[in-house]
């Protein structure tokens, strides 16, 4: 049984569309995440949400927009889609951190590869 | 700003040997730090973890060094399998956190293959 899990795996997309990425746990956890990593690898978190309230909004244009209808859905819309949209997308999800835990530690999704075209 | 860094992008190893993995950060309020590891097309998974109290955690094949005065970290595989062959990210995470969600800042990742 997979613990996180996105859809879809590839998505192809022209400029201007809008497009979804879905994200499910069957962890029981608190906390959800989006992580980008872009072209130059990086792994840089764009959104984090807890009880399926916005803890963590970076500096993400606005036209990414995170939805999270229970706990254990975080999806991720994204309106006008851009060149430099392109990237890999990683659904995340964690307990919510206890100090005295001594091993914590996100579960990652696959990953949703977004090609912008 | 690169806050978590791992400067070498690509470590070859003889199977059986040791691997170390670098990442230097420089947030001082970092207090827990993690590794993960990365097989292509899938999503990092997480390996082993130490808090800031701590200067080594170790687990199986597996062992974590930190120096904090240093703002130093190391990853040590001993000894070293081709199934360890894959993208190891480091990542830290500050006490600042207390909506009980936590930010991991992420390194650029260390390419590691253990030749046969």
């Amino acid at each position: 049984d997979t613990a996180v899990s996105q859809t879809p795996k590839y998505l192809v997309t022209q400029m201007g569309n809008d497009k979804s990425i879905k994200c499910e746990q069957n962890l029981g956890h608190d906390t959800m995440y989006w992580y980008k990593q872009d072209s130059k690898k990086f792994l840089k978190i764009m959104f984090s949400y807890n009880n399926k309230e916005l803890i963590i909004n970076e500096t993400v244009p606005n036209r990414f927009s995170p939805k999270s209808p229970d706990k254990a859905h975080l999806n991720l819309h994204i309106n006008s889609l851009e060149l430099g949209d392109s990237a890999v997308y990683f659904c995340a999800s964690s307990p919510t951190r206890d100090r005295s835990s001594y091993n914590y530690g996100y579960t990652f999704g696959s990953g949703t590869r977004l090609t912008v075209v | 700003d690169q806050q978590v860094k791992q400067n070498s992008p690509s470590l070859s190893v003889q199977e059986g040997r040791i691997s170390i993995l670098n990442c230097d950060y420089t947030n001082s309020m970092f207090d827990y730090f993690l590794w993960y590891k990365k097989y292509p097309a899938e999503g990092p998974t997480f390996l082993i973890s130490i808090s800031s109290i701590k200067d080594k955690n170790e687990d199986g094949r597996f062992t974590v060094f930190l120096n904090k005065s240093a703002k130093h970290l190391s990853l040590h595989i001993v000894p070293s399998q081709p199934g360890d062959s894959a993208v190891y990210f480091c990542a830290a995470s500050a006490r600042n956190s207390g909506a009980g969600s936590y930010q991991l800042t992420f390194g650029k990742g260390t390419k590691l293959s253990v030749i046969p």
